[in-house]
């Protein structure tokens, strides 16, 4: 059973342009929402995290919009740079259980 | 400071054998996490250690197994290795619940 849906599999995106990766739970229990970069041949790194209590928040060029009543959350990546193409997993946490990903999406910088 | 270290990083092992993987968290991170992740696809939750006790245990069977010793280092077990066991096998650390959860990068493992 998925409980996180993300979309799109795959983004090409030109250099200096907006990156967009939505995600979609089910469980109304979760209560953070971590977004994961990885390279090939490497674990994922955390990038930017929320809770469902706020509804935006923002780290540099990275930018996470969170809508409660929707379920939806996405990552947003300003100036988009050819250093930023990778995989990126979204997840999802309910207390103290297990982190549940996403199927992932990946972005390609293009000069 | 060092990060989640796991060994070995590649691991070849022929069907029906077993293998061992090793963790060592982050230096004051109590929790371990192992995932297993398939080509192509998100991370999938193995197991959780907390303080040497099992919190949590995802949908394997049982012939994957783990556990965690007094210095928080992990070991994850898989007997009977099957061709479909052949992905990445991740560990995540985190102080004590898995809000900030940080990944190793991975152990290769190739069952042929």
């Amino acid at each position: 059973q998925q409980q996180v849906k993300q979309s799109p599999q795959s983004l090409i995106v030109q250099k200096g342009g907006i990156s967009i990766i939505n995600c979609a739970y089910e469980n109304t229990a979760f209560d953070y929402f971590p977004w994961y970069q990885q390279f090939p041949g490497k674990g994922p790194a955390l990038l930017i995290a929320i809770r469902p209590d706020v509804s935006e928040k923002k780290e540099g060029r990275f930018t996470i919009s969170f809508n409660k009543s929707a379920k939806q959350f996405s990552l947003h990546i300003m100036d988009s740079q050819p250093g930023d193409s990778a995989t990126y997993f979204c997840a999802a946490l309910f207390g103290n259980e297990k982190l549940t990903f996403g199927t992932g999406t990946r972005l390609t910088i293009i000069p | 400071d060092a990060g989640v270290t796991q060994s070995p990083t590649h691991l070849i092992k022929t069907r029906g054998q077993h293998v061992t993987l090793r963790c060592s968290p982050i230096s004051g991170h109590k929790s371990v996490s192992w995932y297993q992740q398939v080509l192509g696809q998100g991370p999938q939750f193995i197991f959780q250690y907390y303080e040497k006790e099992e919190r949590g245990r995802g949908n394997f069977p049982d012939r994957f197994s783990a556990r965690q010793f007094p210095n928080y280092s992990s070991e994850l077990n898989v007997n009977a290795l099957l061709l479909g066991d052949s992905a990445l096998y991740l560990c995540a650390s985190s102080i004590r619940d898995n809000t900030e959860a940080f990944f190793g990068q991975g152990t290769r493992l190739t069952v042929v």
